[in-house]
């Protein structure tokens, strides 16, 4: 089965540009959530999506946004950027079923630097 | 709140000795605990997590992990360390709910396992 993908890699934009990260989850995988990795804030949750909807999200401005698809796949945007924002943002799947408890699987993620 | 606590930066280890890498954890509820390994430029690995059940959670790649609940931890533990275990762990704890996604954690360890 095929992992957890994301693009780009790697990005490198300007201050005040926006900014769309792709995630295609594990096949079957309903769930998929997003965090910020910094080296001084750690990781950090942004959302989760399943089924299409926003089912929880962190503490971060209204500049952060995401979307699920009908495929499950997911995409977060970025808008008005700060330096601040660059960060290795991490997209993980997990199977979401009744009250189980789920391993997330991770993404390689995608590298934002912000100049 | 739920938290999770790393207390060590850093730990240092020969390579076939045991190692041990901590975590407490504040939760309200029960504890939905997991460890996950990074190694540099890449996403989070699932190791293990713990539910419920037997206190002794056994992983992949033979690491193991204790939940002692009167001590809220979760530590970590290889009996015999290897140069290629030598990468950044986090632990970390579901944040509740029927959310899947949201966790919340650690600062993370870097473990050395040096020859």
């Amino acid at each position: 089965k095929a992992g957890v993908t994301q693009t780009p890699r790697y990005l490198i934009k300007t201050r005040g540009q926006q900014v769309t990260l792709s995630c295609s989850p594990i096949s079957g995988h309903r769930s998929v959530s997003w965090y910020q990795q910094t080296p001084g804030q750690g990781l950090q949750f942004l959302f989760e999506y399943f089924s299409e909807t926003q089912r929880n999200k962190g503490n971060f401005p209204g500049r952060f946004s995401g979307r699920q698809f009908s495929n499950s796949r997911s995409e977060m945007n970025v808008s008005t950027l700060e330096l601040g924002d660059s960060a290795l943002y991490l997209c993980a799947s997990s199977l979401s079923s009744g009250t189980g408890v789920y391993e997330q699987y991770f993404g390689p993620g995608t590298r934002l630097t912000v100049t | 709140a739920q938290s999770v606590a790393q207390p060590e930066d850093q730990v240092n280890v020969a390579e076939g000795n045991p190692l041990t890498v901590k975590c407490t954890y504040s939760v309200s509820g029960n504890p939905y605990l997991f460890w996950y390994v990074q190694y540099p430029n890449r996403g989070l690995q699932f190791l293990l997590k713990y539910i419920t059940g037997d206190n002794l959670v056994k992983g992949s790649y033979g690491f193991e992990a204790e939940f002692n609940k009167s001590q809220t931890s979760f530590h970590l533990k290889k009996p015999s360390a290897l140069v290629s275990d030598s990468a950044l762990y986090f632990c970390a704890v579901r944040d509740g709910g029927v959310s899947q996604g949201n966790l919340i954690f650690g600062k993370g360890t870097k473990l050395s396992v040096k020859p």
